[in-house]
This record gives structure tokens, sequence and C-alpha cells, in this order.
């Protein structure tokens, strides 16, 4: 089993940088995907591979991975940026999927 | 643009088998290059990953569902399906169906919109 540590809540003032981050074990030898879910939706893909936005995605959504933490990074962040964040890797030798316990984002 | 939708029953006796399945449309599920992945939430709480599988059948499945789980798929239809097995109320929850992508890569791109099935008497 692979362990992925977030925390409950992150908040964060209107216009400013918000930076969720992602704990695990060597996390940084493993790609880190993150997902945004909005309430009563599903979770929407906004970085894969640590740092990569899927189309559509604004520039404001960025990723780090290195060491024992991995960083969703959301800058001049929104009111519609308030959602739940989850990161997630994929374990290729156990071909077993991991998620955090996802982190609750408030724009005030 | 690729879409996927679950169906099944929305309520399901406890003990009894949860049964789901998943549409493809907008894109093949004979794809060499993706997973096909079921992921449960229980009403707020977190994303679980509960198993993929590839066109050709061959499965992952979580280890603390794997005695009561068969995922299955039917490429004639564009179709994969869930099937767990002896339910309990800890088995409610909002269940997702997704694409996954293959080897290391291994992140969810599309997901369908979920279904929510209770699990009570």
């Amino acid at each position: 089993s692979y362990e992925l540590t977030q925390p409950l809540s992150v908040s964060v003032a209107l216009g400013q940088t918000a930076k969720i981050t992602c704990g695990g074990d060597n996390i940084g030898i493993k790609n880190v995907h993150w997902y945004q879910q909005q309430p009563g939706q599903a979770p929407v893909l906004v970085i894969y591979r640590d740092n990569k936005r899927p189309s559509g995605i604004p520039e404001r959504f960025s990723g780090s991975n290195s060491g024992n933490t991995a960083t969703l990074t959301i800058s001049r962040a929104q009111a519609g940026d308030e959602a739940d964040y989850y990161c997630q890797v994929w374990d290729s030798d156990s071909n077993t999927a991991f998620f955090g316990g996802g982190t609750k984002l408030t724009v005030l | 643009q690729l879409q996927l939708q679950e169906s099944g029953p929305g309520l399901v006796k406890p003990s009894e088998t949860l049964s789901l399945t998943c549409t493809v449309s907008g894109g093949s599920i004979s794809s060499g290059s993706y997973y096909w992945g079921w992921i449960r939430q229980p009403p707020g709480k977190g994303l679980e990953w509960i198993g993929n599988i590839y066109y050709r059948g061959s499965t992952y499945y979580s280890p603390s569902l794997k005695s009561r789980l068969t995922v299955s798929v039917d490429t004639s239809k564009n179709q994969f399906s869930l099937k767990l097995s002896s339910v309990t109320a800890a088995d409610t929850a909002v269940y997702y169906c997704a694409r996954l992508l293959t080897g290391d890569r291994g992140w969810l791109d599309f997901w369908g919109q979920g279904a929510l099935v209770i699990v009570s008497s």
C-alpha cells in the first residue's frame, strides 16, 4: 500500500496563490496527478504527470514534485476555484491506483 | 469527445450484488492505450480506486475489494461492468467509471458523471 497525505483544508485570499501539498514516501520518483471536484460533480483532471496541464485547464494551475512532496499551485485564485482537490498516483509495481484524502480549497 | 455513462440499480439490499455498467461513446474501448476503471466516493468522503480492466480482459483490483469484485468488458457493446458481491452499508457511494492511461502514466482523463448506489434493506 502507498499512502498519500493531503491537508484537509487550505484557504486563500481572492487573487492570491494557493498551494496544496501531497505527501508520500519518495513521491518525487512517481508521476503525480491532480483532480478538481466541484460539489455534486465528477472529478476533473487539472494536472497530470506532475506538471502537465490538459487542454482547457488555465495556466493558473501548475504542479511540482520532488522528494517526499508534490504540490499543486493555483495562481490568482478565483471564486470558481473553490473545490476539493485530490492527488493520485499509479503504482506500476502493484498495478494499483492511490488517491490522497482530498483538500478543500476555500477562496476568501 | 469521449463520454462515459454509468447505469444500474440505485438501491441494493445488504448481502446482495451491486452491478453497474459503463457505456463508452465517442471512442473505442478497444484502444490499446487505456485501461477502463471504477472509482467510488462514499457520501462526504474521498475517492477510492476500485479496479481497472484492459480491453483484452486483464484486470487490476483494489486489494481491499478483490475478494468481492469482478470487472468485465464487452468490446462488442463498448461497455465494461462492475459487480461487487456481499454488499453492506459501507459500500454506499457514488460510483464513477473513468478512462486511465496505461503504463507508468496512470492518470484518469475522462470520467462518467457518477451513479449513486445506496445499500439498504
